[in-house]
């Protein structure tokens, strides 16, 4: 049974970047055909997906992010990230991570953490 | 982009009912339509996937339909842990678009 886990700072002030790291037991990101994704879910926007990152390390992101967007990949220590620069209010939001096979569904998510866009 | 448009979006039943939920997407997505439920302060867990396949582990009362750009979401016998919001979301290409969900709750 895979488990996914979000991890990091829940405030972070206008204009500078979120990070936050999500960690993978059960399972390798760096096997299979699985894509690791960033979906986030506000009271403005609903449910959003962010990004992904595959075990290539090829990317792909939603263009509404407009570049501020980057997914990295930790093979050695079997977990993702994601990095939003110059964020705003309107990306306060709770941050989910979760696995599909390919252009499957979403079928692990992470129980989500709630990020805060505040100075 | 591709449009995920959920009706209703609120949903009131009564334990027994039959319950449907709509989804359509803006251009055709063949079969490739997900449905997820989502109780408060938890993940959305998946139900449905490729329009009409149960997901392990959910009930037989659930059950989906549709291809190209209308999609159904069924609950036969509505019971009461079935009170949440029902998310559809598509997965034909991306970027990977979800509806703005229908909440149901017991009548």
């Amino acid at each position: 049974q895979v488990q996914l886990q979000e991890s990091g700072p829940r405030l972070v002030k206008p204009s500078q970047t979120l990070s936050l790291t999500c960690n993978v037991a059960g399972g390798s990101i760096s096997s299979g055909a699985y894509y690791w994704s960033w979906v986030r879910q506000s009271a403005g926007t609903g449910l959003e997906w962010i990004g992904r990152i595959n075990n290539r390390g090829e990317t792909s992101y939603n263009p509404s992010l407009k570049g501020r967007v980057a997914i990295s990949a930790d093979t050695a220590q079997n977990q993702f990230s994601l990095k939003l620069t110059s964020v705003t209010a309107a990306d306060t939001a709770v941050y989910f991570c979760a696995r599909a096979l390919g252009p499957s569904p979403f079928d692990f998510w992470g129980q989500g953490t709630l990020v805060t866009v505040s100075s | 982009d591709i449009q995920m448009t959920q009706s209703p979006s609120s949903l009131s039943a009564s334990v027994g009912d039959r319950v449907t939920i709509t989804c359509r997407a803006s251009q055709s997505i063949n079969t490739f339509l997900n449905w997820y439920q989502q109780k408060p302060g938890k993940a959305p867990k998946l139900l449905m996937y490729a329009a009409s396949r149960l997901q392990s582990g959910v009930p037989s009362r659930f059950s989906g339909s549709g291809s190209g750009t209308e999609f159904t979401l069924t609950i036969t016998s509505l019971q009461p842990d079935d009170c949440a919001t029902y998310y559809c979301q598509q997965s034909y290409s991306s970027p990977y678009s979800f509806g703005r969900g229908t909440k149901l709750d017991l009548k």
